[in-house]
């Protein structure tokens, strides 16, 4: 079946700007988790979405950054007034379940640059 | 902030050889490790999971972890140049956050 799809697969902006990054979860999958991971890092967590709810943000860097699941699928993480310390690759993941034990689904990410 | 810590490399090992890739963590309340295989520019893949301590085998992977030590490796056998890649160690405590090493750089040479 089809996995985890997310668009634009780059983005360029200049600083200042709004962006807005999409991730199309694997269907039925219950759980989605917005990663950052800058050049040469691993990914770092940003936050996690049970269904529509969000459970943790505790990752997100400012309060520029804001995501949604509205509907307990797709999901949109924001980035208000981009600033060039946030370019990087934002990696969307989703799980079965909600347990530590499942396997986390990745997509092939969003570069984006912050000019 | 709870680490997980990976030998950047890189790592170089000739074709068919063992490659041994191993990550310390800090937290003693981790519950499930992973070590995802990332290609350049691509998305990470998960290869192994392992939540209990001793080896756990798959084809030419195998997962060590130790809890005692804060230990978890990743044996490669037989190396292929396809192996070639970055591979991150995570870490679980949560249920569902993922805690990642920077990765260690495996250069597989024919």
């Amino acid at each position: 079946g089809a996995g985890v799809s997310q668009s634009p697969r780059y983005k360029v902006a200049k600083r200042g700007q709004d962006v807005a990054l999409r991730c199309d979860p694997i269907s039925g999958h219950v759980s989605l988790f917005w990663y950052q991971q800058a050049l040469g890092q691993g990914p770092e967590f940003l936050t996690y979405f049970q269904n529509e709810a969000q459970l943790d943000k505790s990752g997100l860097p400012s309060d520029r950054f804001f995501a949604e699941r509205p509907e307990g699928s797709v999901s949109t993480l924001k980035i208000q007034r981009t600033q060039q310390e946030d370019s990087a690759v934002y990696l969307c993941a989703s799980s079965l379940g909600g347990l530590a034990r499942d396997t986390q689904y990745f997509g092939p990410g969003t570069r984006l640059t912050v000019l | 902030q709870k680490e997980v810590e990976q030998n950047s490399g890189p790592l170089s090992v000739p074709e068919g050889a063992i490659a041994s890739l191993n990550c310390t963590y800090s937290d003693r309340g981790s519950q499930s490790f992973f070590w995802y295989r990332q290609y350049s520019g691509k998305s990470p893949e998960l290869i192994m999971s392992i939540y209990s301590n001793g080896d756990k085998e798959d084809g030419r992977f195998t997962a060590q972890l130790n809890k005692a030590s804060q230990y978890v490796s990743l044996l490669i056998r037989d190396s292929q140049p396809s192996d070639s890649a970055t591979y991150l160690c995570a870490v679980s405590n949560s249920g569902y956050a993922l805690n990642f090493g920077k990765g260690t750089s495996l250069l597989v040479t024919p």
